[in-house]
């Protein structure tokens, strides 16, 4: 399955409301994940299941969607939301990521 | 507090064999509860998942790769391990092992990961 982000890459300030689509190449029902990888650093597990908080995430991060189509969305912008941010489908294996979207702040 | 290690050469010659151990601390790879992923980012790319193993014996690869990997385990040791075989300066990259969980969901996700160590193929 194939996955594809938009856009990339994308420039905001401090404050801003931020979406990040993520595209399936076939339904993957609710298996979409994001993470937020910062240069140097283990991904970090950001939103499962399309639309589940993961312990411990700021909750100015969610997520929406379902089958093909899903959205990472991050209202209030804060400075060390700068990183690349990932979606990822667990339907099936492979596991396939999506390319990547550099969120520049 | 659960904690994954990668650890190997970070230097491997062309058509050699690239090796890597991950070690779990604080929880244990037999439990059943968990997937055990290798997954890598050459510089400048994305994120590519390389294949699992899971406590029954089972493994899973990636299609691209599945000629050259093997990823075995040490339950005695509470490590799972990498070989990548006749690698070329594609391989180059950093390399992940991550834990896949599903948190009482219908669905898994990779909920643990570690730091990542950098393999360079070149002579």
């Amino acid at each position: 399955i194939q996955m594809t982000q938009s856009p990339s890459p994308l420039s905001a300030s401090v404050g801003d409301r931020v979406r990040i689509t993520c595209r399936a190449s076939e339904s993957v029902r609710s298996s979409l994940n994001w993470y937020q990888h910062k240069p140097g650093k283990a991904p970090k597990l950001l939103i499962y299941s399309a639309t589940t908080l993961q312990d411990g995430v700021p909750s100015r991060f969610s997520g929406s969607g379902s089958g093909t189509d899903f959205t990472l969305s991050i209202t209030d912008l804060h400075p060390e939301d700068s990183a690349t941010y990932y979606c990822q489908q667990s339907y099936n294996t492979p596991r396939t990521f999506g390319q990547g979207t550099k969120v520049e702040i | 507090q659960v904690q994954l290690q990668e650890s190997g050469p970070g230097l491997v010659k062309p058509s050699q064999t690239l090796s890597l151990t991950c070690s779990v601390s604080g929880d244990s790879i037999s439990s059943g509860r968990y997937y055990w992923s290798w997954i890598r980012q050459p510089a400048g790319k994305g994120l590519e998942w390389i294949g699992r193993f899971y406590s029954s014996g089972g493994t899973n690869y990636s299609p691209s790769l599945e000629s050259r990997v093997t990823i075995s385990v040490d339950t005695s040791k509470n490590q799972f391990a990498l070989n990548l075989t006749s690698v070329t300066a594609a391989d180059t990259a950093v390399y992940y092992c991550a834990r896949e969980g599903r948190g009482g969901t219908l669905w898994w996700h990779f909920d643990l990961w570690g730091r990542g160590t950098l393999v360079t193929v070149s002579s």
